[in-house]
């Protein structure tokens, strides 16, 4: 499976905007970019995915780089609740599913 | 239902027995998975099932671990002989089709003393 390289860590403040980034610098023409968030003591929650092109819900915005090497999970607004890990994924379509989780992003908002 | 539900949310067992845990996947889901997240954020695939039928078991320790989704009963991960390195939290998450988005449970937190 590709590898996705993401900070450890980042700090925001509440209703600022917040771009989490995402290197996948190995990913292949049908690998999948998938956001999943993990908030503290729940499970995983999807956020968004997208191939190519940029991609818009009412979570969250995912913009693709044009040689989908990286990707960045923009949230608008950040509220104290959007605290939590956020995962990069790299799945290929067509295949097994499975997702393979890394080390995401600890994702802090103040106040 | 429309949330996946893992039971139960704890179970404590002592080294070398055994450890049975379930999940309901939402209605309507064709697809089960099993991930195990033994420190904060490392998680491992396990097993994924299509309907009843096992997907892909290539996470699945050769030993120890089964699971099961039998129609019209909540899918169960079982591990045998259990050991302290065992402990962690195990995820079930479901999807309508494999490709789809998985929505997760929140998780049964195994504990082996």
């Amino acid at each position: 499976d590709a590898k996705t390289t993401q900070p450890n860590s980042m700090e925001s403040n509440e209703e600022e905007p917040v771009h989490l980034p995402c290197n996948h610098s190995t990913i292949s023409g049908t690998d999948y970019i998938h956001w999943y968030r993990q908030l503290p003591s729940q499970g995983p929650e999807y956020v968004i995915h997208g191939l190519t092109s940029n991609v818009n819900n009412r979570m969250a915005s995912l913009a693709i780089a044009e040689d989908r090497k990286s990707s960045t999970l923009i949230l608008h607004r950040a509220t104290l609740r959007d605290a939590a890990v956020y995962y990069c994924i790299l799945s290929r379509g067509g295949s097994n599913y499975k997702l393979t989780f890394g080390k995401g992003t600890l994702l802090t908002v103040n106040p | 239902g429309e949330e996946v539900a893992q039971t139960p949310k704890h179970l404590v067992r002592g080294e070398g027995q055994k450890a049975k845990l379930y999940c309901a996947p939402i209605k309507g889901h064709s697809y089960v998975f099993w991930y195990q997240q033994v420190l904060k954020n490392e998680f491992k695939f396990l097993i994924s099932f299509q309907n009843e039928n096992v997907f892909d078991e290539t996470g699945m320790p050769k030993e120890r671990f089964s699971a099961k989704c039998l129609p019209n009963s909540p899918c169960s991960l079982e591990i045998q002989a259990t050991k302290l390195e065992d402990s962690a939290v195990y995820f079930c998450a479901s999807s309508r089709q494999g490709n789809q988005p998985q929505h997760f449970g929140d998780g049964t937190r195994l504990s082996i003393l």
